[in-house]
């Protein structure tokens, strides 16, 4: 069964500054994704990573995925206040008993500092 | 485009009672997922729908349950309700199995007292 597994929890960043939340998953998975949720809110997709070596940008933000090493990272370039939430990594299958479904790591909370 | 809609958005219910949640995809998307947001217990799949069928179940227990319609809308029932089922629950929809991405509704908060 997968397992995926964030790290760090809490990151406090200062503002201008970079940083990366690493993500590892234990078997294989087909698909890595990454979602922001602020709090009372739902989940805003980010990147979709479908095969290894992806690597997507948007803004701030780069999601990379090295299926070899069952690892996933979110990289924060320049932080600022905006990127202050709640980022998950989740990962999923095109068969098996995890078909269909995302298995979400416990999620990193992010606070950004001026 | 609208996006999934979720209803009621807040739910309180006693405990042994049963609560029915609905979920409205994105036009287009056949496929609807379940998942419980509980505090300290992080994100778990509940359920999956796609073409009116249960495709896939996550471990939790019978008294969860679910359906969708014809329009590919869907609802999850908990029956005999516990203390510990108060959570969010997120409802997701996409296009087929979700390999290109699944959209998130807004929730519905279940308080159980």
């Amino acid at each position: 069964e997968l397992k995926v597994e964030q790290n760090p929890l809490f990151l406090s960043m200062q503002e201008g500054k970079n940083y990366t939340i690493y993500c590892n998953y234990s078997t294989t998975s087909d698909r890595l994704y990454w979602y922001r949720q602020d709090p009372g809110k739902s989940l805003e997709s980010l990147f979709v990573l479908l095969s290894n070596g992806a690597v997507k940008q948007e803004g701030r933000l780069m999601a990379s995925l090295d299926t070899k090493a069952r690892l996933s990272t979110l990289h924060i370039t320049a932080a600022v206040h905006d990127l202050s939430a709640t980022y998950f990594c989740a990962g999923g299958s095109a068969g098996g008993t995890s078909y269909g479904k995302l298995t979400f790591g416990q999620g990193t909370i992010l606070t950004v500092h001026p | 485009e609208a996006g999934v809609t979720q209803s009621p958005t807040h739910l309180i219910k006693t405990r042994g009672q049963q609560a029915t949640l609905r979920c409205s995809p994105i036009s287009g998307h056949t496929s609807v997922y379940w998942y419980q947001q509980a505090l300290g217990l992080g994100l778990q799949f509940l359920l999956w729908y796609d073409e009116g069928e249960e495709r896939n179940r996550g471990n939790f227990p019978p008294r969860f349950s679910g359906r969708q319609f014809p329009n590919y809308s869907s609802e999850l029932n908990v029956n005999a309700l516990e203390l510990e089922d108060s959570a969010l629950y997120l409802c997701a929809s996409s296009r087929g199995d979700g390999t290109y991405g699944y959209t998130f509704g807004s929730g519905t908060r279940l308080t159980v007292v």
